[in-house]
């Protein structure tokens, strides 16, 4: 089955700085690979995905890179805000089942 | 549009007792529901996948005979976890899948807090 690794597990950064997050996954039949953010004791929320025929994908301040040879993904947030703070998933998925990945609680201090 | 509803929000039972969770999906026909637990500080483990009409199929390691999944409808699934035991506490999620096969996007029902006592 599918292995979906992320790195790292904890990450602190500035108001203003960028974050990335990094995850690998094992099937390389995997084609759709979304991000989600978690709040403590919510649901997980949408925030970007990619599929695996685009390479890059931004939508304002967050933007996704897939590298289908090195079969791995990248979530990069740019100008952090503290609202930015959350859990956030990757996930790879090659049809039906999401395999996500271990998650990366996400500080922005003020 | 594409939201999921689950139900209890928060149940908390005597160990031995079963308890049912449901997942609905309100504006859409879900073909496929998915149920995943989540521990705390912990990320979602996918337990089954649940289509419309026919049995789950379950990740390994997850007792089929102990969380029962039942999706009778295109907006229904629900989950029952028998002889609930304090290490079944958890946070349950549902997400649930349209029927168009070039969508994988699923929706997420806003989670079910178990506390077996």
């Amino acid at each position: 089955g599918e292995n979906v690794e992320q790195h790292p597990s904890t990450l602190s950064v500035q108001e203003g700085d960028s974050a990335v997050i990094k995850c690998t996954y094992s099937d390389s039949a995997s084609n759709y690979f979304p991000w989600y953010k978690q709040e403590l004791g919510k649901r997980p929320q949408l925030i970007i995905d990619i599929r695996s025929n685009v390479g890059e994908k931004k939508d304002q301040r967050i933007a996704v890179t897939l590298n289908k040879t090195a079969k791995h993904f990248s979530l990069h947030i740019t100008e952090t805000q503290p609202e930015d703070s959350a859990v956030y998933f990757c996930a790879a998925s090659s049809g039906n089942q999401f395999y996500f990945g271990t998650g990366t609680s996400l500080t922005v201090i003020p | 549009g594409a939201v999921v509803s689950q139900h209890p929000s928060w149940v908390i039972c005597k160990s031995g007792t079963s308890v049912k969770i449901e997942c609905r999906s309100l504006d859409f026909q879900a073909t496929t529901m998915f149920w995943y637990r989540q521990f705390p500080k912990q990320s979602l483990m996918l337990m089954a996948t649940s289509n419309e009409g026919s049995k789950a199929t379950y990740e390994q390691g997850v007792e089929k005979d102990k969380f029962l999944i039942n999706h009778a409808s295109l907006t229904l699934s629900t989950l029952t976890v028998t002889s609930a035991h304090p290490e079944d506490s958890s946070f349950y999620i549902c997400s649930a899948r349209g029927s168009d096969w070039w969508d994988n996007e699923q929706f997420f029902g806003p989670g079910t807090r178990l506390t077996v006592l």
